[in-house]
């Protein structure tokens, strides 16, 4: 059982690059969600997906777009990275019955 | 609005030593709370939970008492051990919302030394 992975582990862009991270969970979860992490600030819910076919904007959603491809998938894509989306990001599913979320173990982005 | 303040950090400790790191919230609702336990270089890793009032949630040594009349949710551990060094997030979610996303403190660093 592996839970949620994430691809890539790590990367660095150039400012204006485009990118796109992956994510999978395989614990038929319907809701999965894309967080940022930044030194200080916990974590920031980017954009969420409550089920398959539906998307909606976090707190911080300015710069990233995402797709539900399917009950499994949630990608996110930076069309034109800034140095400001310098940081780790970390995608989650949630049981619905037990309330808790599930993590993967993240994508260290660095844009130069 | 939701919101968790949690204790701000580094915490440094001998080995041992009593922990307790402090965690308050506001909610419009009835939340669950959590803490979550982030290891260097890993990602978060559910660490205890509590769903409602006075319900204490425990796991490796640590524990935390959901106190609705003080909105805490105080980590504690009784000896600290060298691999307990870690970030610490505290959490709550709005169990009334279809949303279920998460509200997270800070974090707290913890270092504990031999």
């Amino acid at each position: 059982n592996a839970g949620v992975t994430q691809t890539p582990k790590f990367q660095v862009l150039k400012t204006g690059q485009s990118m796109t991270l992956q994510c999978a969970q395989d614990m038929n979860h319907n809701s999965m969600y894309w967080y940022r992490q930044d030194p200080g600030m916990g974590l920031r819910l980017i954009y969420y997906s409550a089920s398959e076919g539906t998307t909606d904007k976090g707190e911080v959603p300015n710069g990233y777009n995402v797709s539900r491809l399917n009950k499994r998938e949630f990608s996110l894509r930076l069309e034109s990275a800034a140095p400001s989306q310098t940081s780790v990001y970390f995608c989650a599913s949630r049981d619905r019955g037990s309330d808790t979320q599930y993590f993967g173990p993240g994508t260290r982005l660095t844009v130069l | 609005g939701n919101s968790v303040t949690q204790m701000e950090g580094p915490v440094t400790l001998s080995e041992e030593a009593f922990l307790t790191i402090n965690c308050t919230y506001t909610a419009t609702g009835y939340p669950s709370l959590f803490w979550y336990v982030q290891y260097p270089g890993e990602g978060l890793q559910l660490l205890l939970k509590a769903t409602k009032a006075d319900d204490k949630g425990s796991n490796k040594g640590f524990e935390a008492t959901y106190r609705k009349e003080t909105t805490s949710f105080h980590l504690e551990k009784g000896s600290v051990q060298v691999s307990d060094s870690a970030v610490y997030f505290c959490a709550l979610s709005d169990r009334g919302s279809t949303l279920g996303r998460l509200y997270f403190g800070r974090g707290t660093q913890l270092t504990v030394w031999p």
